[in-house]
């Protein structure tokens, strides 16, 4: 089945550490974003990355950094510099930058700092 | 003012009923239009696109207003399973072809 997978679904991180949340796409999609939403929020875009080996800063992206070598993966890394992480984390993928192309989503991280 | 603004609900609706709630979008450069769903502690799932004056897809009609820069959804006979938040996004070309998220509108049905 095609689709977008994220992992792991639920993390705990203690003050002062990175971690890494994955993502991985079979949808042979160009684009992949990710967002994070707080509770009663709406989705705020951290990164995103239209191409292989470039990506641009979305609105919130301090304390945050990404890669994207493959086509498929956009693995997101939380630093220690992110004050207030703890929230659910969202990853996204577009078949191209067309105006009319829709988003897709995999189901998301929780990120908890203890 | 936001660049997608919604009315965060809840919107309480009887189970059977017809509901409809807006969406305003402040950029009125914005081309495509997606109403999301999204459930409890899960991700987005696209609903529809709207596209030129709207479209219907069953019991979900979307309309655009272009001149008044909103776009609505309305759930007709609407069920149980319809509860959920419903997310608003504009998708605008001087936005680097980011989608613009709404808050979403929370739906409750009620038996």
């Amino acid at each position: 089945d095609g689709g977008i997978t994220q992992s792991p679904k639920y993390l705990f991180r203690k003050e002062g550490q990175n971690v890494t949340l994955s993502c991985e796409q079979n949808l042979n999609h160009d684009a992949m974003y990710w967002y994070r939403q707080d509770p009663g929020q709406g989705l705020r875009l951290i990164y995103y990355s239209q191409i292989v080996n470039d990506f641009q800063k979305g609105d919130i992206a301090e304390g945050y950094s990404v890669s994207r070598e493959k086509k498929e993966s956009f693995p997101l890394t939380v630093t220690s510099a992110q004050k207030n992480p703890t929230a659910f984390y969202l990853c996204a993928s577009r078949r191209g930058i067309s105006l009319y192309n829709e988003q897709f989503f995999g189901p998301g991280t929780r990120l908890t700092v203890l | 003012r936001k660049e997608v603004e919604q009315d965060p609900g809840p919107f309480n609706v009887p189970e059977g009923a017809t509901v409809a709630f807006n969406c305003t979008y402040s950029n009125s450069a914005s081309q495509s239009f997606f109403w999301y769903r999204q459930d409890c502690r899960k991700e987005p799932k696209l609903l529809m696109s709207v596209y030129s004056s709207g479209n219907e897809d069953g019991r979900f009609t979307a309309q655009l207003n272009r001149a008044s820069q909103y776009i609505s959804l309305l759930i007709r006979d609407s069920k149980l399973s319809d509860s959920a938040t419903y997310l608003c996004v504009v998708n605008a070309r001087d936005s680097n072809y980011q989608l613009i998220w709404g808050a979403g509108t929370k739906l409750i049905i009620k038996p």
